[in-house]
């Protein structure tokens, strides 16, 4: 079955850029997604990418998207204190003959920016 | 902009209580989804909904049921409450192919 996996913990300096990292399984996915979760907070839809794009930009994140290697990376620059979260990674897998999208998601990268 | 609401941040109930837990969103999303999210196991899909009146089940049903009687409305309904269903719960909504949109959650404690 489809299976999002990225790695539970990343610790940086404030300052430096962070890559958090994701890789998926369905081929079919057209869409990927970063969401943002602060403690005691729901998800927030930081920036989705779509397959046919290998790059996106907005402001200090970077999305790379390797279709090939099924790898998505979210790349944070100049991290700051306030980006210390959980950040989930997310397939869009298709129902209904493809009108309808369910996500999946990884179990999400907690981290952690040290002053 | 899109906004999700759950009707409680913080919610304790006793072991057998019947407890609902109710989302609303504003955007007349078509899809609806609830999800519980646990240390460890990231976000598990319970039940969703693509329209009025329609649930299909998720990943992990058994112990809830849901209610979609009006397109903005999704309840999650925990029959009998037990202690392994102290979790955080997640309401999203989403056009049919679209980015889901989170509420800020429910934490429910089952004593």
């Amino acid at each position: 079955g489809e299976d999002v996996e990225q790695s539970l913990f990343l610790s940086v300096r404030e300052g430096d850029s962070s890559v958090i990292n994701c890789t998926y399984t369905d081929s079919s996915s057209t869409y990927l997604y970063w969401y943002k979760q602060e403690p005691g907070a729901g998800l927030q839809l930081l920036t989705y990418i779509f397959s046919n794009m290998d790059m996106k930009q907005d402001q200090r994140l970077t999305v790379l998207l390797n279709k090939k290697d099924k790898h998505l990376s979210l790349r944070i620059a100049d991290t700051q204190t306030g980006d210390s979260a959980i950040y989930f990674c997310a397939e869009i897998v298709w129902n209904y003959g493809g009108s309808q999208g369910n996500l999946i998601f990884g179990k999400g990268t907690k981290l952690s920016v040290k002053p | 902009d899109v906004k999700v609401t759950q009707s409680s941040r913080y919610l304790v109930k006793r072991t057998g209580e019947k407890v609902f837990l109710e989302c609303v969103q504003d955007m007349d999303h078509e899809n609806m989804f609830w999800y519980r999210q646990d240390p460890g196991l990231g976000l598990r899909l319970i039940y969703f909904s693509y329209d009025v009146k329609m649930k299909e089940k998720g990943d992990i049903p058994e112990g809830y049921s849901v209610s979609r009687e009006k397109k903005e409305r999704f309840s999650l309904i925990l029959e009998s409450a037990s202690t392994n269903q102290t979790s955080m719960y997640l309401c999203a909504s989403s056009f049919a192919t679209r980015s889901q949109y989170f509420g800020p959650g429910t934490r429910l404690t089952v004593l």
